[in-house]
């Protein structure tokens, strides 16, 4: 199976900052159609787990644009720019690429 | 609007069977794939598996003799049962919606935790 590694457990951010969250996976995530097979979620206490990114860079319906999803290959990168107080959360990529599809082990945005 | 809620007992003994329901609103389940997903403590992340829009079904190999989903589209539910469970079943578990197009989840439930203890 495909393993993600999201190397990073906790991050720390001050409000109106840059952050970067890695994803590599252990084998290319390119599919035939030109398209990564790589998407990234938000899960906050007391909220239902939000999708933020698909195909490595589409931002979903209603993400604000300074979620910005990048990475080809084996390598992708979640930026969240001028971080906000609700961009507190724990977040995650996830392959379906190939079954089983399988997720990173989560990266966890903390204010500094 | 898509809206996904599960449902089920919080406790559930060792060796016995887990069973869940995601109720969907806003949306059939006739249409697109219907998934389980769950987060065990420490927050791992585990694709259990889904159910398509015409009743097939996929499941992770790691737990492909214990685990069934199914349906009734009378009532816009799906459900997962696990057999045989034991405490390393303890997770929260949710149920999504996976989109065909996008081949990624786009809709969750708010996940219900359940505790395998005696």
């Amino acid at each position: 199976q495909i393993t993600l590694t999201q190397q990073a457990e906790s991050l720390w951010v001050s409000p109106g900052e840059k952050v970067s969250i890695t994803c590599r996976a252990s084998q290319s995530l390119l599919y035939t159609d030109g398209k990564h097979y790589l998407s990234w979620y938000q899960q906050r206490p007391g909220q239902t787990t939000k999708a933020l990114i698909y195909h490595a860079s589409i931002r979903t319906d209603g993400v604000p644009t300074r979620f910005i999803g990048s990475g080809s290959g084996t390598e992708f990168t979640l930026s969240i720019e001028d971080v906000q107080p609700e961009d507190i959360a724990l977040y995650y990529c996830l392959q379906t690429l190939k079954k089983p599809y399988t997720f990173g082990a989560g990266t966890k945005l903390e204010l500094k | 609007e898509v809206q996904l809620q599960e449902s089920g007992p919080g406790l559930v003994k060792p060796s016995q069977s887990l069973s869940l329901t995601c109720s969907v609103t806003g949306y059939s389940i006739t249409s697109n794939y219907w998934g389980w997903i769950r987060k065990f403590p420490g927050n791992k992340m585990e694709w259990m598996g889904y159910i398509s829009y015409s009743g097939s079904t996929s499941y992770n190999p790691s737990l492909k003799s214990r685990i069934s989903i199914t349906r009734d589209t009378s009532k816009n539910q799906f459900f997962l049962q696990l057999n045989s469970v034991t405490t390393e079943d303890t997770a929260t578990y949710y149920c999504a919606r996976y989109k065909r197009g996008g081949y990624y989840f786009d809709y969750w439930g708010q996940g219900v935790m359940v505790t395998v203890s005696s």
